[in-house]
Formats: structure tokens, C-alpha cells, sequence
């Protein structure tokens, strides 16, 4: 079964660093892997999507990378924020299935 | 904007009462899915569907049953609800298998008492 890992756990930064969260899966079989942010008591709002075939992908502040044959990816953010502070969520959907398959997350503080 | 609605954002149900969670998709997603999320224990796959009146157990089916009579809906069931279901759950859906991005629900808080 794959296994999805996090790190760190928890994560507090000062306004304006830059940060990077690692995410680690046992079986590089996969269709894709995607970024969640999810904030308290809410939903995941969905941050980036990398097709396997894919090695990152870019939004404003946010990149992510995939190196599927070593089974990671990084959620790089550039110039964090105090409203960037939630947990965020790694997950991929593996070859041999439909659903998602999620660590549990880092939970990221920015303070001002 | 691809838009997942759950029915209620927090329910309290005593137990044994049987529990209806809703979930509507507007995208014409072929492919849904309940999770429920725990401190500790992350997301866990209830069940999913990829197709109308099609299901498939997830890793913890127990306790729960699901139905999909139309394309845009996906109801998750509780036929007799007990304590250790009080959780957070989550809908989601995508638009088919292969390379697609799930989009989530805002989520029902259940507390069952």
C-alpha cells in the first residue's frame, strides 16, 4: 500500500522567509501528486497538481517539484505570509487505484 | 470554478440514529469519494464511485454505505451511527481517473452523542 510521508510536522517561520515542505511516497507508480492547503475546520483547497510525467509546477508564490523515482516532492513558498499559515497536504493518486493516498500534513505558522 | 457542496458544515446525531452526509458536484465529475479525517490518523478513504450506481469500498467501508442514483450527487450513510464516528468528513470529486485534479468540500464536522 503506499505510504505517504510529511515533513516536518509543524513548521513556524518568520513574515517574508522562504520555506520548503517535503513529501515522500513509497511506490513511485503514480498518476499524479497534488498539493492541498487546508485551513482550520475547513475543506482542502487544491494548490498544484504534477502529472508524473511532469518534474514541477508554478503559481504566484508557490512551486512545487516531483522526482518520482525517488519518491519525493517539495512544496516550495517563496516569501511566506502570516495568511499562508495552514496545514498542508501532500497526495498522490497511485497507479492502481482512483482515490488519493495523503500524508498528514504540515502544519505551517507564519508569524508576523 | 468547479464547485463541491456538502449538505451541512457541522451535524450532532445521537447514537444508533441512521445519518444521511450529501454531497453535490456541479462539473459533471464522473468520479467521487467520502473521507473522513482524523487527528492523528490524516484522510482515510471511505468509498468511492466512478460512475452512477457504481461503488467501491476504500480502505474503512465499516459502519458506512454510499449511494449514487445521479451523476451530480454522492450521499455517504450511516446506518446506525456510534461515538467512533464522530469525525470530520470529506467529499471530493474528479473529472475521470487518469491525471485529474480532486477538488473538496468545505467539510461536515459530525458529532455523534
Amino acid at each position: 500500500k503506499q505510504e505517504v510521508t510529511q515533513i516536518p510536522a509543524a513548521l513556524s517561520v518568520p513574515e517574508g522567509e522562504n520555506l520548503v515542505l517535503n513529501c515522500s511516497f513509497t511506490d513511485s507508480a503514480i498518476y499524479n501528486l497534488q498539493w492541498f492547503r487546508q485551513d482550520p475546520g475547513k475543506g482542502l483547497t487544491s494548490l498544484l497538481l504534477i502529472q508524473s510525467s511532469q518534474r514541477e509546477q508554478t503559481s504566484g508564490r508557490l512551486n512545487a517539484s516531483l522526482d518520482k523515482s525517488s519518491g519525493r516532492s517539495t512544496l516550495y513558498i517563496a516569501a511566506s505570509q502570516p495568511g499562508d499559515s495552514a496545514t498542508y497536504l501532500c497526495a498522490v493518486e497511485a497507479n492502481s487505484g482512483y482515490a488519493l493516498n495523503f500524508g498528514k500534513g504540515t502544519s505551517l505558522l507564519v508569524t508576523p | 470554478d468547479v464547485k463541491v457542496t456538502q449538505s451541512s458544515r457541522y451535524l450532532v446525531k445521537r447514537t444508533g440514529e441512521k445519518v444521511f452526509l450529501e454531497c453535490v458536484q456541479d462539473m459533471d465529475h464522473e468520479n467521487m469519494f467520502w473521507y473522513r479525517q482524523d487527528p492523528g490518523l490524516g484522510l482515510r478513504l471511505i468509498y468511492f464511485s466512478y460512475d452512477v450506481k457504481m461503488k467501491e469500498k476504500g480502505d474503512i467501508p465499516e459502519g458506512y454505505s454510499v449511494s449514487r442514483e445521479k451523476k451530480e450527487r454522492f450521499s455517504l450513510i450511516l446506518e446506525s451511527a456510534s461515538t467512533n464516528q464522530t469525525s470530520m468528513y470529506l467529499c471530493a470529486s474528479s473529472w475521470d481517473r487518469v491525471n485529474t485534479e480532486a477538488f473538496f468540500g468545505q467539510g461536515t464536522r459530525l458529532t455523534v452523542v
